[in-house]
């Protein structure tokens, strides 16, 4: 059975940096790419950039370049979503999702991740 | 700025047919969009329907089906029911590995 289990909340201040999870099971996890997915309290879904294991190639939304950065550990099918200084305006959950990239379209989702930053 | 819109609301009475579009504000929408659905209710992670224009997911009941109408993407759902109220999001894949979702349609259902 494929699974995405991501790591749980976190509550952190303004300028903390931040690294959250999403660990693949039941597939190959090289051989697919994993996506992250924004959505702040009340709104739509915003898709951020992508990761494909097997070579770590990385694709961002212009709208996320250089504000976060995706990586992933291909040795324990993990994926990650990092932010080196966080803002009150970065409080949302946060999806990760399998994607096929031929076709391009998303699967298999995790359960998400809700990341507070307040002082 | 790649745009990808979509109705910000839509109702159906149960048991009828609605269909839900997706486009861009920067031209038409093929297949090389490989457009595709997902619908989330509230405090859910989303769900996925549709993927590469018309293939439905594992699990997903053939009321769902996609398709490309004119120059967008088109969900459709027929006999619908209480429970698919929700909200629905397309996905356009952009190109260069970019995809973009629509804002999201709130379907109701009375």
């Amino acid at each position: 059975e494929v699974q995405l289990v991501q790591s749980g909340a976190e509550v952190k201040k303004p300028g903390e940096s931040l690294k959250i999870s999403c660990k693949g099971s039941g597939y190959r996890f090289t051989t697919y790419w994993i996506g992250w997915v924004r959505q702040m309290p009340g709104k739509g879904l915003e898709w951020m950039g992508i990761i494909y294991p097997g070579d770590s190639d990385t694709r961002y939304s212009p709208s996320f370049h250089g504000l976060v950065t995706i990586s992933a550990d291909k040795s324990i099918s993990t994926a990650y979503l990092q932010w080196s200084s966080l803002k009150a305006s970065d409080s949302a959950m946060y999806y990760c999702a399998r994607d096929y990239g031929d076709p391009w379209g998303l699967d298999y989702w995790g359960q998400g991740t809700l990341v507070t930053v307040s002082s | 700025q790649t745009v990808v819109t979509q109705e910000p609301s839509f109702s159906v009475s149960p048991g009828g047919t609605v269909t839900l579009t997706c486009g861009l504000n920067s031209g038409s929408v093929s297949t090389s969009s490989y457009p595709s659905w997902y619908r989330q209710t509230p405090g859910q992670a989303p769900r996925t329907l549709i993927y590469n224009t018309n293939t439905r997911s594992s699990g997903v009941p053939d009321r769902f089906s996609g398709s490309i109408l004119g120059n967008k993407a088109a969900l459709t759902i027929t006999g619908a029911q209480a429970d698919d109220e929700s909200d629905y999001y397309c996905v356009l894949h952009v190109g260069g590995g970019i995809s973009v979702f629509g804002g999201g349609t709130k379907l109701t259902v009375l």
